[in-house]
């Protein structure tokens, strides 16, 4: 079956210390998405990818980086300039922007003490 | 408005009872509403997408309208059953990358 993965689930890291959060798509979708859950909030878009080697800032970039390598794969650092980096992460994918619904990922719950 | 707001944050309905939830999303240069379910401790699920004024979408027990000239839709659950209890967002589009995530409306359908 076709789908997104996220991994891992859950993600305990020192502060100062970079993290590479992954997600994998085989829907061949040309659009990937990374969010951030903080509670009480909607999801906050962090970065997004339309296509290969291609990848825009989104609502709250600052303190993190990614790569598309492959249109699989959209893998997300937070690095150890971001302020809060406690939080779930959801990855996501769709055929169009905008319009063509979200597929998304389990999430990944990442906590930095 | 320039968020998206949904209505009530959350509620508790007896199984049986039907229930509706708002959103509320930017009417101005509007491109598409989705609406998912999300429950615990999986991803969220597509309900619904609506572009045109006046669409109204059906999935078994839910469904969804659409006014895009005001700004709302209303999503719609019959007969309300425990398996139904999950947050449910709502999530605007305008343009192109731009989806904008309300905060949710969280279920819960007491047996």
């Amino acid at each position: 079956d076709g789908g997104i993965t996220q991994s891992p689930k859950y993600l305990f890291r020192k502060e100062g210390q970079n993290v590479t959060l992954s997600c994998e798509q085989n829907l061949n979708h040309d659009a990937m998405y990374w969010y951030r859950q903080d509670p009480g909030q909607g999801l906050r878009l962090i970065y997004y990818s339309q296509i290969v080697n291609d990848f825009q800032k989104g609502d709250i970039a600052e303190g993190y980086s990614v790569s598309r390598e492959k249109k699989e794969s959209f893998p997300l650092t937070v690095t150890s300039a971001q302020k809060n980096p406690t939080a779930f992460y959801l990855c996501a994918s769709s055929i169009l922007q905008g319009y063509s619904p979200l597929h998304f990922g389990n999430g990944t719950r990442l906590t930095v003490t | 408005i320039l968020n998206v707001e949904q209505s009530p944050q959350s509620l508790h309905v007896q199984e049986g009872d039907s229930t509706n939830f708002t959103c509320s999303f930017p009417s101005s240069n509007f491109y598409a509403l989705h609406w998912y379910r999300w429950e615990t401790a999986k991803s969220p699920e597509a309900l619904f997408v609506m572009t045109l004024n006046g669409d109204e979408k059906k999935k078994g027990r839910i469904s969804a309208t659409l006014n895009t000239k005001e700004g709302y839709s209303y999503l719609y659950i019959k007969g309300s059953q425990p398996e139904d209890s999950a947050t449910y967002l709502c999530v605007s589009t305008s343009g192109t990358y731009k989806y904008i995530f309300g905060t949710g409306t969280r279920l819960k359908v007491l047996a």
